[in-house]
């Protein structure tokens, strides 16, 4: 089954890192890249960065650029999302996508979301 | 960064009836190949967003085809020919041509 599984909940106080997985499944990991999204309460989905798995080589949005690194374990076929310097206001559900990476052009895999509550 | 605005923000429906969702983007999302870059996906209640529409007008693998899309400059539409039960959500515009990708607001179509 071609699917994408994230890790759970996670409750964060204000300063502190996170780090999500994303592990994938039912179709060759280096074939695609994985991006990363987030949905924060009453806001509009926001892209973060992503990372082209086929060549280890990631890019971020200039938001996050400074707080957030993604990396993967092909021998695990797993991407992951680090996010330091947690604040109340990355309170949000964070998901990973999978979208080709020659084109760049729509995310056709989901994964079911990772909610990160940041609160002190 | 490129703004996508939707409209409108709520849409009650009656089923069987037509429905209609446009996105207006801040400057041309057509890219050098000729396709235009922007996409929409559904968000039903509690779940991931899924992919409808890419490049504009092309449907997603597995998507009924009263769901189409148009363009017209930066003008784009998500029609819904006869609405079903199960197109309840939230329905979102992004844009692909340039990082950081961009979202619209999102449409909540609700079954009068």
């Amino acid at each position: 089954q071609v699917q994408l599984v994230q890790s759970g909940t996670e409750v964060k106080k204000p300063g502190a890192s996170v780090k999500v997985s994303c592990k994938a499944s039912g179709y060759t990991f280096t074939n695609y890249a994985i991006d990363w999204l987030r949905q924060a309460p009453g806001q509009r989905l926001e892209w973060m960065g992503w990372i082209d798995v086929g060549n280890d080589r990631a890019d971020y949005s200039e938001k996050f650029q400074d707080r957030v690194t993604i990396t993967i374990d092909t021998s695990a076929n797993t991407a992951y999302m680090q996010l330091r310097g947690l604040r109340s206001d990355d309170t949000a559900i964070y998901y990973c996508a999978r979208m080709s990476a020659m084109a760049r052009t729509y995310f056709d895999l989901w994964g079911q979301g990772s909610l990160v509550t940041v609160s002190s | 960064d490129i703004v996508l605005t939707q409209s409108p923000l709520s849409l009650p429906v009656t089923p069987g009836e037509p429905a209609s969702i446009s996105c207006r983007s801040g400057q041309s999302l057509l890219h050098s190949n000729g396709y235009h870059y922007l996409d929409w996906y559904l968000q039903r209640p509690g779940q991931s967003p899924q992919l409808l529409i890419f490049l504009g007008s092309y449907r997603a693998s597995g998507v009924p085809d009263r769901f189409s899309g148009s363009t017209s400059g930066t003008d784009f539409t998500l029609k819904i020919s006869r609405v079903e039960a199960e197109d309840v959500g939230i329905y979102f515009c992004m844009q692909a041509l340039q990082t950081p990708f961009t979202f619209g607001q999102g449409t909540k179509l609700d079954i009068k």
